[in-house]
């Protein structure tokens, strides 16, 4: 069982749509949960970052974590063009202070 | 607002040549970090250093790789003898006393 599962997508939305991204993990020393987003042969950007259950707000974007579940969420609200990119998640654990990321799902938002 | 910067955009090299791939972190970050992704695939930590030495590194991290902080604002990966696996986008990353890292733009690395 891999580590972090993603769904890589491609995941196709209209503009004005609600995104919903997700990945699981098997580890449960990973403490802290961040969400990147990556543009085309760019730098993952941090986008959020979580590290207890419960969700966290941020304009737009609302991370979602669920240890019991082992289970994290990204949502996106009023989804723009603009927002079209790859979306990662990472995790940290309580071994080591590397981060462990998903494969990343591509999203596309059309206008 | 403070960035994560790295040079080369792009080396191109020969199969067994030495590269070096430079990074200058953000200023007041103590944590440096490598990570590559190859294309098409995820992106996978390769070595962590603070305190002027590696506290965590990959199996890919074998002993033709090598890190330093040569002077206050540098940090680099020297790859000895590159192989045609080697081709990728090198990562680096850094933070400071919270837990999130910050990347740079990245290098991508293409051996012939």
């Amino acid at each position: 069982q891999k580590e972090v599962e993603q769904d890589p997508g491609p995941l196709s939305v209209p503009e004005g749509a609600i995104v919903s991204l997700n990945c699981t993990y098997s580890n449960s020393a990973f403490q802290y949960f961040m969400w990147y987003r990556q543009y085309s042969r760019k730098g993952p950007e941090l986008l959020m970052y979580t590290y207890s259950s419960g969700n966290k707000e941020d304009g737009r974007f609302t991370a979602q974590v669920d240890k019991s579940s082992k289970y994290i969420s990204l949502f996106i609200r009023d989804s723009q063009p603009s927002d079209s990119a790859t979306y990662l998640c990472a995790m940290l654990g309580g071994y080591g202070n590397k981060l462990v990321f998903g494969a990343g799902t591509i999203l596309r938002v059309k206008s | 607002e403070p960035e994560v910067t790295q040079t080369p955009s792009h080396q191109v090299t020969q199969m067994g040549q030495e590269v070096i791939l430079r990074c200058v972190p953000i200023s007041n970050h103590l944590y440096f970090y490598w990570y590559r992704q190859i294309l098409g695939q995820k992106v996978e930590f390769l070595v962590s250093f603070y305190n002027n030495e590696i506290s965590e590194k990959s199996e890919i991290f074998d002993d033709q790789f090598s890190v330093e902080r040569p002077d206050g604002s540098n940090f680099t990966l020297k790859i000895r003898s590159t192989k045609l696996e080697d081709s990728a986008m090198y990562f680096c990353a850094s933070r400071g006393e919270a837990d999130t890292q910050y990347f740079g733009p990245g290098t991508r690395l293409t051996v012939l």
